[in-house]
């Protein structure tokens, strides 16, 4: 079973700053990786798919990296809209998230 | 565009079923697979299953001896049975569809998600 592992748990940044969120996977998931931004009340929105592919009608200022067990995303701008809670996900196997992170405002 | 809507009933006994619905619109269940995935109040996403419209599926290993996820492609909607529930399946259950064509992906369309209670 792959374990997925968020840091940090919150992270806080004020807004036009940069964020960096991290995630790392137990074993090798290679690109088979997403991350997804999920708002109070609403259902979680994908942000990038395949690791570093944004999905559709995704900013630009939201970017992601990494490949095999370390990924990072970035967000390079933060606008108020961006302060939420951020899950990643494998799905190299049956899939599994992160336990997530807080991006609030400092 | 494609939406996604859950409905069911909102408290369920322990030890009972847990039934739910997710329909389908904006187009079709045909050639996609789909997943539920749940949300325990304050906690984090744990995928449930998937069902590939013709028929085929695959359960969480924690889950599976419980689990049942069905389609019916007349009605363009899919359906969860979780067995013997106690108060531990306690969470918002959302329907997904996968992104890319794969039993194994993303998730690009999301079920706003309905709350399901275990409680006598």
């Amino acid at each position: 079973e792959i374990v997925m592992t968020q840091s940090p748990a919150t992270l806080s940044v004020s807004p036009g700053e940069r964020a960096t969120l991290s995630c790392r996977a137990s074993q090798s998931v290679s690109s088979d990786f997403a991350w997804y931004q999920q708002k109070p009340g609403q259902a979680p929105r994908l942000l990038i798919y395949g690791a570093s592919t944004r999905a559709t009608g995704i900013p630009a200022r939201f970017s992601g990296s990494g490949s095999g067990t370390e990924f990072t995303l970035t967000i390079s701008s933060l606008q108020s809209e961006d302060f939420a809670v951020y899950y990643c996900q494998q799905y190299n196997n049956w899939p599994r998230f992160g336990q997530g992170t807080k991006l609030e405002i400092k | 565009q494609v939406q996604l809507q859950e409905s069911g009933p909102g408290l369920v006994k322990p030890s009972e079923t847990l039934s739910l619905t997710c329909a389908v619109s904006g187009g079709s269940i045909s050639g996609n697979y789909w997943s539920w995935i749940r949300q325990p109040p304050g906690k984090g996403l744990e995928w449930i299953g998937y069902i590939y419209y013709s028929g085929s599926t695959n359960y969480n290993p924690s889950l599976k001896s419980r689990v049942t996820i069905s389609v019916d492609t007349s009605k363009n909607q899919l359906s969860l049975k979780l067995r013997s529930v106690t108060a531990a399946d306690t969470a918002v259950y959302h329907c997904a569809r996968h992104h890319d064509y794969g039993a194994y992906d993303a998730f690009d369309v999301w079920g706003q998600g309905t709350m399901v209670t275990v409680s006598s």
